[in-house]
């Protein structure tokens, strides 16, 4: 696609349920990242894509959080059991060479509220 | 372990006057730094890189390894720059992650 898309937009859900959070990178971008955002913090890594490689997943905060991709294609980030402090803008992003030569490209993001 | 640095929360100037985003960071191995951007009801965006040495939007940063910063720069700031700014660093190698830092505010001044 023209860029990276993330679904859904906007996600509330209570106490305990499970979400799954989609991103679509562009097409033919390798790498893919998630990064997760609260209120008045920066970016947090959480789980890296690069290929058909092993991914990175040094950032997951605990393990209810996981994550899958196939090939270079959809991700999916499931939060299982969701906690308050879940809450947060959870980016995708996606990359033809990795952060270092292009860059990132993020998508809209999707804002997660746990109540 | 990497970690970026932004002290400032918040700037506030008027158009026209110069501004200057702080970035510091720490790293022990040789780092690729970042600025990204991300104007009201947008994505967040690449603005520069260092390896670039790139001037966007009259914008630029240069890397100072001796005093670890990364602090970006534009002599007159116009109201279109309102915005936050992230800076980012990677290291070369590896999973080629970026490691943010909290974000500055910038807000222009008519």
């Amino acid at each position: 696609g023209a860029g990276v898309s993330q679904s859904p937009s906007n996600k509330v859900t209570e106490k305990g349920k499970d979400v799954e959070l989609r991103c679509d990178p562009i097409s033919g971008h390798t790498a893919l990242y998630w990064y997760r955002q609260r209120l008045g913090q920066g970016l947090e890594f959480l789980i890296y894509f690069q290929g058909n490689s092993a991914p990175d997943k040094s950032g997951l905060p605990s393990d209810r959080f996981s994550a899958e991709r196939t090939g270079e294609s959809v991700s999916t980030l499931t939060i299982q059991r969701t906690q308050q402090e879940d809450s947060a803008v959870y980016l995708c992003a996606s990359s033809s060479q990795g952060g270092l030569a292009g860059g990132y490209t993020f998508g809209s993001g999707t804002r997660l509220t746990v109540v | 372990a990497q970690r970026v640095t932004q002290p400032e929360k918040l700037l506030s100037v008027f158009k026209g006057a110069p501004v200057e985003l702080k970035c510091n960071y720490s790293y022990s191995g040789s780092p690729e730094l970042f600025w990204y951007v991300q104007y009201s009801r947008q994505r967040l965006q690449l603005l520069l890189r260092h390896i670039s040495r790139e001037s966007i939007k009259g914008f630029t940063a240069d890397l100072n390894k001796g005093e670890t910063s990364f602090h970006l720069k534009k002599p007159f700031a116009q109201e279109e720059d309102s915005a936050m700014y992230y800076c980012a660093l990677s290291s070369r190698g590896g999973s080629e992650k970026l490691v943010f830092g909290k974000g500055m505010k910038l807000t222009v001044n008519p």
